[in-house]
Parts: C-alpha cells; structure tokens; sequence
C-alpha cells in the first residue's frame, strides 16, 4: 500500500543537539510537507518542497533545515538553534495539479514525536 | 489575512446524538476547504473536501460538510456519533496556489 513512512515515532534529545526526522512517501508525489502541531496551536508549516532540490520556508522555519535529494524522501532537521523543539511532527505529501491547484489534497504520516530532555 | 477558525475546543456529545462542528474562514476569494480527522498519536485523515459546485459534501465515516458563503463557514456534521468518533478535528483552507491553513482543532469527547 501506498502511503508515508515516519521515522522515529518517538524521539528524545538533549539539549544542544541536532536530530534528524525521516520521512519516506511512495506516492509517487511531487510535493513534500513539514508541519509542528503543538496543543492547542493547529499545525504550522516549517518547511516545503515542490520539487527535488528544492524547497521554501514555512511559516516557522527558524532553527530547523531540510533537504530533497530525492522525489521519495524529505528529511527534517531539528537544529539547536531551534529554541523550543519538544513537539509532534507530522511530514505530508501531495500531487500538483496546475490546472486545479486547491485539489492538492495532503496525506499525512503518523507523525513523529520529539521531546527535548 | 487568510484565516480558518474553529470556535470551540472542546465538544462533548453523547452517542448516537447529533454532531456539528463549527469552521469560519476569512478569504477574499471563496477558498478551497477540507475537514481533517486526527486520532490521538497519529496523523491527519481527509474526512472531505469543498472546491466548487454543490455546497453539501459528503465525506468518510458518515461525515457531512455545509459550505455557507453569506456566513463564511464550512461546518461539519454528522447525524449520529459513535465512540469510535472522538477524536481531533481540524478545519483548513487555501486558495490558488496559497499554503494550506489550519485552524486550531476541535476535540471531540462521545459520552457513553
């Protein structure tokens, strides 16, 4: 079955290090999606990409990085920099359809959840 | 600014009652709108979708969507909840090629 892949589910850092979350979609999908989700806060985009090798900044793209090196993965980089990492994660794929752009419809992974020790 | 608002936190409906869930956008053009279910530790499920033409919408689960122009909203409903129905729900919207926007969720509780 088609679908995303997140990995880890759970994460746990300590302070000043960098982590890495993956994220893996057979979906044959163009487009490739970062967003936090924190209670009460909806979801927030950090990061996404339309095509590989590159990519554009969200909404909250401070202390985190990515790469799109290939159509099938979008790894997400959670920095030191990044100042209150404990979060859950959740990467999203879609299709682009020009013609009909609001038909891009997100499918989600299970998400991946960080917490800064 | 593009925003999706969902009015209430939490609801709580007993099974088998009635459902609606509240959603009210601000656009200038009329958005492209999305319902999204999310079980606690998971990801996001499409429950439907609005883009244009009949603005009832029927989705999964036997879930239901009105879009309301004159009152801006895109309210989610169902005619009897089941327990397995708690759950998260987010309203989004978009238009054109614009990022997808979020509104802040609902938490369902179905009381016995």
């Amino acid at each position: 079955d088609g679908g995303i892949t997140q990995s880890p589910k759970y994460l746990f850092r300590k302070e000043g290090q960098n982590v890495t979350l993956s994220c893996e979609q057979n979906l044959n999908h163009d487009a490739m999606y970062w967003y936090r989700q924190d209670p009460g806060q909806g979801l927030r985009l950090i990061y996404y990409s339309q095509i590989v090798n590159d990519f554009q900044k969200g909404d909250i793209a401070e202390g985190y990085s990515v790469s799109r090196e290939k159509k099938e993965s979008f790894p997400l980089t959670v920095t030191s920099a990044q100042k209150n990492p404990t979060a859950f994660y959740l990467c999203a794929s879609s299709i682009i359809r020009h013609s009909v752009s609001g038909a891009n419809v997100l499918t989600f992974g299970a998400g991946s959840r960080l917490t800064v020790l | 600014a593009q925003s999706v608002t969902q009015p209430d936190i939490h609801i709580t409906v007993s099974e088998g009652a009635s459902l609606e869930l509240r959603c009210n956008y601000s656009y200038g053009a009329t958005p492209y709108l999305f319902w999204y279910v999310q079980s606690p530790g998971q990801g996001l499920q499409l429950l439907l979708k609005y883009f244009s033409g009949d603005t009832l919408v029927q989705g999964i689960k036997g879930f239901e969507a009105e879009f309301k122009r004159s009152q801006s909203s895109f309210n989610l409903r169902k005619p009897s909840v089941h327990w397995s129905d708690a759950a998260e729900y987010f309203c989004a919207g978009r238009t054109g090629f614009q990022k997808l926007v979020f509104g802040t969720g609902t938490r369902l509780l179905v009381s016995p």
